[in-house]
């Protein structure tokens, strides 16, 4: 079945460094990648997606490109800051495939703290 | 635009109760799904309804049900709860196709003693 594998962290990084989280997935078809973030007590918010291979979803200074080639979706932003102290999920959805796949698959998360 | 609404936000019952989570979606968002999130075991599907049809279902017991009204509205029921219930249960809906992507509600956190 299709499944995703993240970078399960925590990750710590100073404010203004530059993040990396790898993602990578295994499915069949065409799938829909997705990165998700969650604050503490709060529900998930879509960060960015991408639905065809070389697509670059962005979204508050994130990106990630979707590498058919290699099947990943990593996720970077250039200069973290404190309030992007968040777990980020990356996920895909096989929607468009043809297939009855109406869910998105989540990796573990990623635990994020940005120190000032 | 309202977003995915979510009650309640915390919930306590005991072993053997049952429990009904409601989740109103963002208004003309057909598709509604429903996620239950443990530190264990992560984020995992439970179903998910489109126009009152459930479409698609995880691996779950079937103590666990869910429906979809006319107006999109869903709840999710669980009985004979057990302890390893306590999860947190996400929402989320969706106008159609899943890539658009999905938006989230808050939660009903629900803790079994």
């Amino acid at each position: 079945g299709d499944s995703v594998t993240q970078m399960e962290g925590p990750v710590t990084l100073s404010e203004e460094a530059f993040l990396t989280i790898n993602c990578t997935y295994t499915a069949t078809g065409y799938p829909s990648l997705f990165w998700y973030v969650q604050y503490p007590g709060e529900g998930l918010q879509l960060l960015l997606k991408a639905t065809k291979a070389d697509d670059k979803g962005s979204n508050k200074g994130f990106e990630a490109t979707y590498r058919k080639e290699t099947t990943s979706f990593h996720l970077e932003k250039g200069s973290v800051q404190v309030s992007d102290s968040a777990v980020y999920f990356c996920a895909l959805s096989q929607v468009g495939s043809g297939g009855s796949n109406y869910k998105l698959t989540f990796g573990k998360g990623t635990l994020l703290t940005v120190n000032p | 635009k309202a977003g995915v609404t979510q009650t309640p936000r915390y919930l306590i019952k005991t072993r053997g109760q049952q429990v009904t989570l409601s989740c109103s979606p963002i208004s003309g968002h057909r598709s509604v799904s429903w996620y239950q999130q443990t530190p264990g075991q992560g984020l995992q599907f439970l179903f998910e309804y489109f126009s009152e049809t459930q479409r698609n279902k995880g691996n779950f017991p079937g103590r666990f049900s869910g429906r979809q009204f006319s107006n999109s509205r869903s709840e999710m029921n669980v009985s004979t709860l057990e302890l390893g219930d306590s999860a947190l249960y996400l929402c989320a809906s969706s106008p159609d196709r899943g890539s658009y992507g999905y938006t989230f509600g808050s939660g009903t956190r629900l803790t079994v003693v």
